[in-house]
C-alpha cells in the first residue's frame, strides 16, 4: 500500500508553546489529507480536511485558530497547535487517499504523533 | 448524517479460537465505502479492507473474512484461527459518496489473543 509518514512520532511541551507536526505521502501525491484525533481507549475523530492550495475545512466544535493547518505541497501536509494546553494531549493522526483524491480511493494512515502537554 | 457502531468493546480469547467483530452502519446515501483497520500497539492504522455498497460478496483473505449484508446494514469481520499478533483494536468505518473521503469510525473493538 501507499506510505504516509509523520514527523515527529513524539513530543512533549511545555503549556502555552506552539507545536508543528508533518504529514508527508511518500510515494503518492495527495491534493487532500485529513487530520484526526485519538484520545486513549477512543476512536479517531475527524478534525478536518487539508487542500492543497486551499483552505482547510475544519469539523464542527474544532478551533481553525488553534490548530492551524497547511497543505504547502501535493505531499506535505502541515498541523500547527497553537498555544497548546495539557487537553490538547492526545494522539494526531493524519491520513492521504491515494488515487487523487476519489471518493473510491482508500485512505492511508500516517503512523501517528503522540503530543504531551505540561 | 452517518453513523458505525462497533457494539463489542473488547473481546478475549485463547490462540486458535475464531473470532467475529461485529460492525453496523447508518447512512441515506445508496453508494458508500465501508472499511476495516487494524490498530495495533504501536499505533499506525493498518488497512485491511474496502467494500463499496454495491458489492455485497463476501471476502476472505487468508485468516480474515468479511460478510456484508446490506439488508441489516452489517459488515462484520471474522478472524480464524486467532494468533497472538492479531492482539490489536479494530475499527470499522464509513464513507459515504456525498461526503468524499471523510471517514467515520465506529468505536473500535480491542481484541485480546491469549497464548
Amino acid at each position: 500500500g501507499a506510505v504516509v509518514s509523520q514527523h515527529p512520532s513524539r513530543v512533549i511541551c511545555k503549556s502555552g508553546t506552539s507545536v508543528k507536526i508533518e504529514c508527508r505521502s511518500l510515494d503518492f501525491q495527495a491534493t487532500t489529507m485529513f487530520w484526526y484525533r485519538q484520545f486513549p481507549k477512543q476512536s479517531l475523530m475527524l478534525m478536518a480536511t487539508s487542500n492543497e492550495g486551499s483552505k482547510a475545512t475544519y469539523e464542527q466544535g474544532v478551533e481553525k485558530d488553534k490548530f492551524l493547518i497547511n497543505h504547502a505541497s501535493l505531499t506535505l501536509s502541515t498541523l500547527t497547535v497553537t498555544s497548546a494546553h495539557p487537553e490538547d494531549s492526545s494522539f494526531y493522526i493524519c491520513s492521504a487517499p491515494a488515487g487523487g483524491g476519489a471518493v473510491t480511493d482508500t485512505q492511508y494512515f500516517g503512523p501517528g504523533t503522540r503530543l504531551t502537554v505540561l | 448524517a452517518q453513523k458505525v457502531t462497533q457494539a463489542q468493546t473488547e473481546i478475549s480469547v485463547v490462540e486458535k479460537e475464531d473470532v467475529t467483530l461485529d460492525c453496523v452502519y447508518e447512512t441515506r446515501d445508496t453508494t458508500y465505502y465501508l472499511f476495516w483497520y487494524k490498530q495495533p500497539p504501536s499505533g499506525e492504522l493498518v488497512f485491511l479492507i474496502r467494500r463499496n455498497s454495491f458489492d455485497e460478496q463476501n471476502e476472505i483473505s487468508g485468516r480474515y473474512s468479511w460478510n456484508f449484508q446490506k439488508s441489516t446494514s452489517s459488515f462484520n469481520f471474522t478472524i480464524t484461527a486467532s494468533q497472538v499478533v492479531d492482539s490489536a483494536v479494530y475499527f470499522c468505518a464509513l464513507s459515504e459518496a456525498s461526503a468524499g473521503n471523510k471517514l467515520t469510525f465506529g468505536g473500535g473493538t480491542r481484541v485480546l489473543v491469549k497464548p
